[in-house]
Formats: structure tokens, C-alpha cells, sequence
């Protein structure tokens, strides 16, 4: 069973806006990653937030998470078309148990 | 460092057949997690390895279906026999002690 949704489930965009995606879950974690799919692809992981962290940033990348709400947020900021992609939100109950998320699919128009 | 590779990228069979799905992970990684992605059900963890032992296989849907891990660099997932709702592309990751995991491209299965 799925631990994650997203939403939005579909998100299209202009380069140069920013993306911002939302991932909720049910149950107490050990900590909350993001991957992104391109198309025909295996998931690649793009940052990892521990339960005791409430905010992290990696490049254009900023995630949010309040375990208090059971939600979590990815902001792409400045996006660009190749960005275009799924990305999908993993909890990890024990330290290697990874359940995801149904997924947002990010459209962004050149 | 080539990456957790998965064999054969496509794979295309009769309902009944037996399908074996082939995965080489990562040196040095010691998990190992096959799991199914379909449009309708998502990314679903079907079955996962420590040490090349079954943690938790929970995930794995009927009896058809059996994973194996006989040495720490390869592993196979087993359907026998198949039938049409198997059909979906089952990914393979590993990872390091609990690190974030890293992705095989895939094995796309279909079932007729």
C-alpha cells in the first residue's frame, strides 16, 4: 500500500516560474526523500530530509517538512524545461523500508 | 561505476510463461529492493534484501512471484506462471546502509 500522495497529480509551468509540490503521508517516519523520473527511466534521488529537520535546500531545490501535518513540500525554484519530469515523495518507516508516493508529473514550457 | 543494471530492458511473453527479470546492483551496496510501477497502483515495493537475506517480501502479490538473492551482486525476480495483470515495468534499486537509493532503468514486461 501507498504511504504518499502528491498533489498536485499534474502541474504545467512556463520556465522561469516556480513548481511547488506537496506530499502527505500516514504514519510516523524516520525521514522523507524526493526522487525524480524522467520519462522511460529508473527514479533518481534528489534530497533526503531527516524527521528532525524542518527545511533543507540543494541547489534550486528547497523541501519543507511538518511532521506535526504529515506533509511535506519540494519548491523547484526557476524552473527549466528540463525539468520536466514525475517526482515523487519515499518515507522511510524503518532506515531501509522505502514506500512512494503516487506521483506529480511537471510539465514546463520553454 | 556502471549503475544497478537490470536484464532485459523489454521483455514480451505469453500468459503462462515463466519470466525471469535479472538485477546487478551496486558494488558494495547491501540492500537490494525490487519494486512494480503500474499507472493504476504506482510504485509498489514488492519484496527487499539485506545481506543478501529477505527482510520483508510483504509486497509480493501471489505465490507466482519469488525473488532471489544468491550472492551480493545479483539477483533475479521470478513469475511463473505469468498472466496479463503482471504487465507493468518492475525497477530493481540498491543502497548502502540505509543511504537513498539508486535506480535501475527498468524491466518493461508484457504480458498477452
Amino acid at each position: 500500500s501507498q504511504q504518499g500522495e502528491e498533489d498536485p497529480q499534474a502541474l504545467s509551468i512556463q520556465e522561469g516560474e516556480n513548481a511547488t509540490m506537496n506530499c502527505s503521508y500516514k504514519t510516523s517516519i524516520n525521514n522523507l526523500q524526493w526522487y525524480r523520473q524522467n520519462s522511460g527511466r529508473g527514479l533518481v534521488h534528489l534530497i533526503l530530509i531527516r524527521s528532525n529537520e524542518r527545511e533543507k535546500h540543494s541547489g534550486r531545490l528547497r523541501v519543507t517538512l511538518d511532521t506535526s501535518k504529515k506533509s511535506s513540500s519540494l519548491l523547484i525554484t526557476a524552473s527549466r524545461a528540463a525539468d520536466t519530469a514525475s517526482y515523487f515523495c519515499a518515507t522511510a518507516v524503518y532506515t531501509d523500508k522505502l514506500i512512494f508516493g503516487t506521483g506529480t508529473r511537471l510539465q514546463v514550457f520553454p | 561505476d556502471a549503475g544497478v543494471i537490470q536484464s532485459p530492458r523489454h521483455e514480451v511473453t505469453e500468459m503462462g510463461q515463466e519470466v525471469t527479470l535479472r538485477c546487478k546492483p551496486i558494488s558494495g551496496h547491501n540492500s537490494l529492493f525490487w519494486y512494480r510501477q503500474t499507472m493504476m497502483r504506482g510504485l509498489e515495493l514488492l519484496i527487499y534484501f539485506n545481506n543478501n537475506v529477505p527482510i520483508d517480501d510483504s509486497g509480493m502479490p501471489e505465490d507466482r512471484f519469488s525473488a532471489k538473492m544468491p550472492n551480493a551482486s545479483f539477483s533475479t525476480l521470478k513469475i511463473q506462471p505469468s498472466e496479463p495483470r503482471d504487465s507493468a515495468v518492475y525497477f530493481c534499486a540498491s543502497s548502502h546502509r540505509g543511504s537513498p537509493l539508486h535506480f535501475g532503468n527498468g524491466t518493461r514486461l508484457t504480458v498477452t
